[in-house]
């Protein structure tokens, strides 16, 4: 597509369902990023896959959290049985995964996520 | 492991007003580093970047030069305006083969008429 695709916009949620954001980065592009933006927290990394594999999920806060990435594509961060704290807008960004130096993120518009 | 670290905001400078605002980094190797920018109800987005020592990153007036020997990526510019009111990050990407990227906690900037 002509850029990063997140869904859902807006999600919110009752405390202790499991939820999914849907991330469908720039077609090409093998590195995929998700981060979390908190209020007054910056940008949290999360976890970084190049193409299905994650070599670094090292970001993920708790078990709760999971996330996969099909077919070079598209990828699903899972959280389960949410909690209040996890409210935030969830970010995905994707680059070519060239291993440029100066190589640029792209990223989407985000997920609103809010627990009640 | 990696780590950025930037001024704490929110900065509020008068339309025309000089801005600088810091960024040290903590990083073995040699990093690439970036600055984007977050306007109001927008993604974020690309700035600028520097790939090596001693480079200048410059995009819309906005400049910030590498500095190994300092650790820093500050981003400065001369005569800020309205239209530059965002929030910016600091971010850098460790060298070799993985390419996990690290953001700093962000700055606000508000710039009033």
């Amino acid at each position: 597509g002509a850029g990063v695709s997140q869904s859902p916009s807006n999600k919110v949620t009752e405390k202790g369902k499991d939820v999914e954001l849907r991330c469908d980065p720039i077609s090409g592009h093998t590195a995929l990023y998700w981060y979390r933006q908190s209020l007054g927290q910056g940008l949290e990394f999360l976890i970084y896959f190049q193409g299905n594999s994650a070599p670094d999920k090292s970001g993920l806060p708790s078990d709760r959290f999971s996330a996969e990435r099909t077919g070079g594509s598209v990828s699903t961060l899972t959280i389960q049985r949410t909690q209040q704290e996890d409210s935030a807008v969830y970010l995905c960004a994707s680059s070519s995964g060239q291993g440029a130096m100066g190589e640029k993120l792209f990223f989407g518009s985000g997920t609103q996520l809010s627990v009640l | 492991g990696d780590s950025v670290t930037q001024m704490e905001g929110p900065v509020t400078l008068s339309e025309e007003a000089f801005l600088t605002i810091n960024c040290t980094y903590t990083a073995t190797g040699y990093p690439s580093l970036f600055w984007y920018v977050q306007y109001p109800g927008e993604g974020l987005q690309l700035l600028l970047k520097a790939t090596k020592a001693d480079d200048k990153g410059s995009n819309k007036g906005f400049e910030a030069t590498y500095r190994k020997e300092t650790t820093s990526f500050h981003l400065e510019k001369g005569s800020v305006q309205v239209s530059d009111s965002a929030v910016y990050f600091c971010a850098l990407r460790g060298s070799g083969g993985y390419q996990k990227v690290t953001f700093g906690t962000g700055t606000k900037l508000q710039v009033i008429p």
